[in-house]
């Protein structure tokens, strides 16, 4: 069974500073890899998408892949209190219209 | 990005009684359209996998006759709660991937459904 695995926090990271995601994975087959914000009794948002090991820059937030360790994270500097919701991290084990692996998520609270 | 609704984003209705929830995508067509269920403070789970053109694929454990999803056209497809009873009360949401060697998932709105 694929499984996604995700500290649930909460994590509490000051304004202005880094906050860091972690999400590891049991499937070595999987493929691609993406973030999502869920605010609260909303539904979820792409925040990122990452296919290839290594980094990927949007704005303030960065994805970070490895796949020999099964481990995908999310980092999100200078944190703003807009960014206070629940992260998930969402696996597919291959290319193409594959349901998602979903974690269970970590909520972020970020302390002006 | 590309844009999912739902309608209606809220529903209230009475024990026994049906409810249809449309998912829609509105800038390009979906063959495949996921239909997740969520409670609160809990996760996302994921209900059923909906096909244009042939059967939804359901999830262990979700009763495909009390959860009806037809995926009539590519932009649409529907999930119709049948005899809503009081635990069928949730938050509903549909995604879609757009395809065309994108793999990402829009998600809708939601819908938030109470059953009195």
């Amino acid at each position: 069974q694929k499984e996604v695995e995700q500290n649930s926090g909460p994590l509490s990271v000051p304004e202005g500073a880094i906050a860091s995601l972690n999400c590891t994975y049991s499937d070595r087959g999987s493929q691609s890899f993406f973030w999502y914000r869920q605010y609260s009794g909303k539904s979820p948002e792409l925040i990122m998408s990452i296919y290839s090991n290594g980094d990927k820059e949007d704005g303030r937030f960065t994805a970070q892949l490895n796949k020999a360790s099964q481990y995908v994270s999310l980092l999100i500097r200078d944190s703003q209190p807009s960014d206070s919701a629940t992260y998930l991290c969402a696996v597919n084990y291959r290319f193409g219209n594959e349901k998602l692996t979903f974690g269970t998520g970590t909520r972020l609270t970020i302390i002006p | 990005g590309a844009v999912v609704s739902q309608h209606p984003s809220w529903v209230i209705c009475k024990s026994g009684t049906s409810v249809k929830i449309e998912c829609r995508s509105l800038d390009f067509q979906a063959t495949t359209m996921f239909w997740y269920r969520q409670f609160p403070k809990q996760s996302l789970m994921l209900m059923a996998t909906s096909n244009e053109g042939s059967k939804a694929t359901y999830e262990q454990g979700v009763e495909k006759d009390k959860f009806l999803i037809n995926h009539a056209s590519l932009t649409l497809s529907t999930l119709t709660v049948t005899s809503a009873h009081p635990e069928d009360s949730s938050f509903y949401i549909c995604s879609a991937p757009p395809g065309q060697g994108r793999y990402e998932q829009y998600f809708g709105p939601g819908t938030r459904l109470t059953v009195t």
